[in-house]
């Protein structure tokens, strides 16, 4: 069963710091979904993908993150600078365009920033 | 904008008991109507949805009905098990939204043996 899947688990990484999380959709999935989760709340869009173009982005991205999908397989979220108020769950979510109403979700990288 | 409010948790329940998490919802148009699982240790799992008004979703012993008039969509279930202990979430994809989800705070359900 290959689900999403997430790299790394959990990063720890002190304030000031760059990180990246890599995420890996189900293969035939054609669009990618970032959401931020913080303690006590539901998960907060950020971004998607359709393919290879990044079709939106929330407010709550600032120029500090980035996040690609170079050949429409595998996503890398980049965090620059970081933050003590970055430190969230952040999950990756996979769809087919057609039955976007069904995300699946990977198991999520646990950021804390010291 | 867009957005989902669920009812104040945690939930604790012994097994067998009937359940009701409640979820209201503020979004223009007619939105889709999802509730999402995570039981410890584990992803995000979609548990059932509800596409137009009056539609029923149902999966693994658990319903909710698509309430335009009341913009509710309440999870409910009448017999809990140990197995149900997890965090629940619901959530709304608005119309011309990009299928995005816009999802509640999520409540934490407990059942005792």
């Amino acid at each position: 069963d290959t689900g999403v899947s997430q790299d790394p688990r959990h990063k720890i990484t002190k304030r000031g710091q760059n990180v990246t999380f890599r995420c890996d959709p189900i293969s035939e999935h054609n669009r990618l979904y970032w959401y931020r989760q913080t303690l006590g709340q539901g998960p907060e869009f950020l971004t998607y993908f359709q393919n290879e173009a990044q079709l939106e982005k929330s407010r709550l991205l600032s120029d500090r993150f980035s996040a690609e999908r170079p050949k429409g397989s595998f996503s890398t979220l980049e965090i620059q600078r970081t933050e003590q108020g970055d430190s969230a769950m952040y999950l990756c979510a996979s769809s087919r365009v057609g039955t976007s109403y069904e995300q699946y979700f990977g198991p999520g990288t646990r950021l804390t920033v010291t | 904008g867009n957005s989902v409010t669920q009812m104040e948790g945690p939930v604790t329940l012994s097994e067998e008991a009937f359940l009701t998490i409640n979820c209201t919802y503020t979004a223009t148009g007619y939105p889709s109507l999802f509730w999402y699982v995570q039981y410890p240790g584990e992803g995000l799992q979609l548990l059932l949805k509800a596409t137009k008004a009056d539609d029923k979703g149902s999966n693994k012993g658990f319903e909710a009905t698509y309430r335009k008039e009341t913009t509710s969509f309440h999870l409910e279930k009448g017999s809990v098990q140990v197995s149900d202990s997890a965090v629940y979430f619901c959530a709304l994809i608005a119309d011309g939204a990009n299928s995005k989800l816009t999802f509640g705070k999520g409540i934490t359900l407990s059942v005792r043996p």
